[in-house]
């Protein structure tokens, strides 16, 4: 069985860009988690989703965004991309995404912005 | 004060050595805890969830303490495949999961 999948696995953006990265959970799993890393750092929660709809957002600014489709995939969008915002951004899946479960991550997408 | 602290480490250890991690966490309302493995440029991993009543798997163990908001992992006879970064996790009423900044671990031959 797959696992969760993310794309694309490393991306180059220029200060100001936009950028959208997309996840598929695991195959039956309806919840959709993001994190942002940064080197050095743990993971930072930015957004939860589960049946479509948003259930948590982390304290990152508007210029994150994301959505869940209906085959419970989902994209991550950042607009006007800052140096900052270079990081790992780990996607996560769950059955519920409720309390008490192991989320598996997917192997991220390496963002760089110059 | 940050909401999941760890050990800054890292740790160094040889192999067959016994290296123990202590993670604090601050919110009391936290109901979910766990233990991830990270390896270099890799996501994080699930290790263990960790009970209040203490739980082991083979050489690893974790002891959750609520009173203190303490938590531990206990790993036994360490592999060099252990090395890695250790993260802290711990989940509240919101469902997401908050990690700390992680231990690295090298287990040297």
């Amino acid at each position: 069985d797959a696992g969760v999948t993310q794309s694309p696995t490393h991306l180059i953006k220029t200060r100001g860009q936009h950028v959208t990265l997309r996840c598929s959970p695991i195959s039956g799993h309806k919840s959709v988690s993001w994190y942002q890393q940064v080197l050095g750092q743990g993971p930072q929660f930015i957004f939860q989703y589960y049946e479509k709809e948003e259930r948590g957002r982390g304290n990152f600014p508007d210029r994150f965004s994301a959505r869940q489709f209906p085959n419970y995939s989902s994209e991550l969008n950042v607009n006007a991309l800052l140096l900052g915002d270079s990081a790992l951004y780990l996607c996560a899946s769950s059955t519920t995404g409720g309390l008490g479960y192991g989320y598996t991550f997917g192997s991220g997408t390496r963002l760089t912005v110059v | 004060r940050k909401e999941v602290e760890q050990d800054p480490g890292p740790f160094n250890v040889p192999e067959g050595a016994t290296v123990a991690f202590n993670c604090t966490y601050s919110n009391s309302a936290s109901q979910s805890f766990f233990w991830y493995r990270q390896d270099c440029r890799k996501e994080p991993k699930l290790l263990m969830s960790v009970y209040s009543s203490g739980n082991e798997d083979g050489r690893f163990t974790a002891q959750l303490n609520r009173a203190s908001q303490y938590i531990s992992l206990l790993i036994r006879d360490s592999k060099l495949s252990d090395s890695a970064t250790y993260l802290c996790v711990v989940q509240g009423g919101s469902e997401k999961l908050v990690f700390g900044k992680g231990t690295k671990l090298t287990v040297n031959p």
